[in-house]
């Protein structure tokens, strides 16, 4: 089946940092997705990716569908305690609804 | 104003004693998933529904069941938990290819 590869799997940094995260995948996704979820919540939906090279932006978040629709990057500028979290990417199948996760990247950010 | 309503948020069941989870939606999305969630691990898909339509993932144990009685509801029906069904579950929606939403989950331990 399809896998991505989510990377790093956790980072620690200081508030005021930028953060880079990246998922790559052997296989062409349709979308691609970008998730936060925090502690005892659901994952939230905070950028989605439809066109390759697709680059969009929400707040301080930037994401990009790569060239080859196999490949996203995720950045956080100027990181605030608040973006503590797991980032999950996920691709999105040409053939329907179904997504594939990446493992997750945990996020800690220290005042 | 929650759009993917879970309930309970949290669930207390003895081992092999049948517990239903359930999970409502203001969306009017089409398609409507359950995901099982361990500790820091990607959420893994157990079923979906497209319309009425019921897809089984293959990986699924034949314990875990889903209702869908009308296009707001769906519920998640374990028959016999086991120690290894503690976990968190997670119900999404979406409208076809779109990105999905989730609720906040049901936090499920086995006693």
């Amino acid at each position: 089946g399809q896998q991505l590869n989510q990377s790093p799997q956790s980072m620690f940094i200081q508030e005021g940092e930028d953060v880079s995260m990246n998922c790559t995948s052997s296989s062409i996704f349709n979308t691609w997705l970008w998730y936060k979820q925090e502690p005892g919540e659901g994952p939230v939906l905070l950028i989605a990716l439809y066109k390759a090279g697709e680059l969009t932006s929400n707040g301080r978040l930037t994401a990009q569908f790569g060239i080859t629709r196999k490949d996203s990057f995720l950045n956080i500028s100027a990181s605030i305690p608040s973006d503590v979290g797991i980032y999950f990417c996920a691709g999105q199948e040409t053939s329907g609804s179904r997504l594939t996760f990446g493992e997750g990247t945990q996020l800690t950010v220290n005042p | 104003d929650a759009m993917v309503i879970q309930n309970p948020r949290y669930q207390v069941t003895q081992f092999g004693k049948p517990v239903t989870l359930s999970c409502s939606q203001t969306l009017n999305h089409n398609v409507m998933y359950w995901y099982q969630q361990k500790s820091s691990q990607a959420p893994k898909l157990l079923f979906h529904y497209y319309d009425k339509d019921f897809n089984n993932e293959a990986d699924t144990p034949d314990n875990f069941q889903s209702r869908r009685p009308n296009t707001s509801f769906c519920f998640l029906d374990i028959r016999s938990p086991g120690l290894g069904d503690a976990a968190m579950y997670l119900c999404a929606t979406s409208r076809a290819y779109q990105p999905q939403h989730f609720g906040d989950g049901t936090r499920l331990s086995i006693l």
